[in-house]
């Protein structure tokens, strides 16, 4: 799969917007863009995922580059419980079903 | 309705020693992942269930390492002679492929696994 690059932590006020960047320059035409979070002591959890066309759903929304090399994962209103590590991943659509996780974006809600 | 559950949540153990890590799954979910957390970084892939198939053991570290699964239920990841930098948090997840490329991944709470 080819590699994502992030920043390592964000900062954001509470019920502000976020926009946390992904960078995905090697990317394949088969690859699809996901994005999940882990909440500190507990195990990821799916936020939304995307190929093409911008996405949203309850969580979140999904900006998606017209080149495709890069992507924003957009919270609209954070929350305390937004605090977690997001990464962004890409996953082929031919069969390779794991996930692979870099370091991801630790993100930080100030009150 | 219960998602995916692990067990032990915490396990210490002393090097040299043998250990049994358990995943249930959700019911219905036919693949099923183990993956591997050190402190402060990223998830790193050990392995996959899907079905009958083979598993893909591609991610799996050493031979110390082995994983089973009973149908599409239960699995258990197993360490043999555990050393010191096989501490880390142990996460399985399990998923409902369906059509197409969406099979979200459910985790587990995760074994935190520290090894003296």
């Amino acid at each position: 799969d080819a590699k994502t690059t992030q920043p390592n932590s964000m900062e954001s006020n509470e019920e502000e917007p976020v926009h946390l960047p992904c960078n995905h320059s090697t990317i394949s035409g088969t690859d699809y863009i996901h994005w999940y979070r882990q909440l500190p002591s507990q195990g990821p959890e799916y936020v939304i995922h995307g190929l093409t066309s911008n996405v949203n759903n309850r969580m979140a929304s999904l900006a998606i580059a017209e080149d495709r090399k890069s992507s924003t994962l957009i919270l609209h209103r954070a929350t305390l419980r937004d605090a977690a590590v997001y990464y962004c991943i890409l996953r082929s659509n031919f069969g390779n079903e794991k996930l692979t996780f870099g370091t991801g974006t630790r993100l930080t809600i100030i009150p | 309705g219960a998602g995916v559950s692990q067990s032990p949540s915490n396990k210490v153990t002393e090097k040299g020693k043998d250990v049994e890590l358990r995943c249930d799954p959700i019911s219905g979910h036919t693949a099923l992942y183990w993956y591997r957390q050190r402190l402060g970084q990223g998830l790193e892939f050990l392995i996959y269930f899907q079905g009958n198939s083979a598993p893909d053991k591609s991610g799996l570290p050493s031979d110390r390492f082995s994983a089973e699964r009973t149908g599409e239920s239960v699995s258990t990841l197993t360490i043999q002679r555990t050393q010191q930098e096989d501490s880390a948090v142990y996460l399985c997840a399990s998923s409902l492929l369906r059509g197409g490329n969406y099979n979200e991944q459910f985790f587990g709470p995760g074994t935190r696994l520290t090894v003296l």
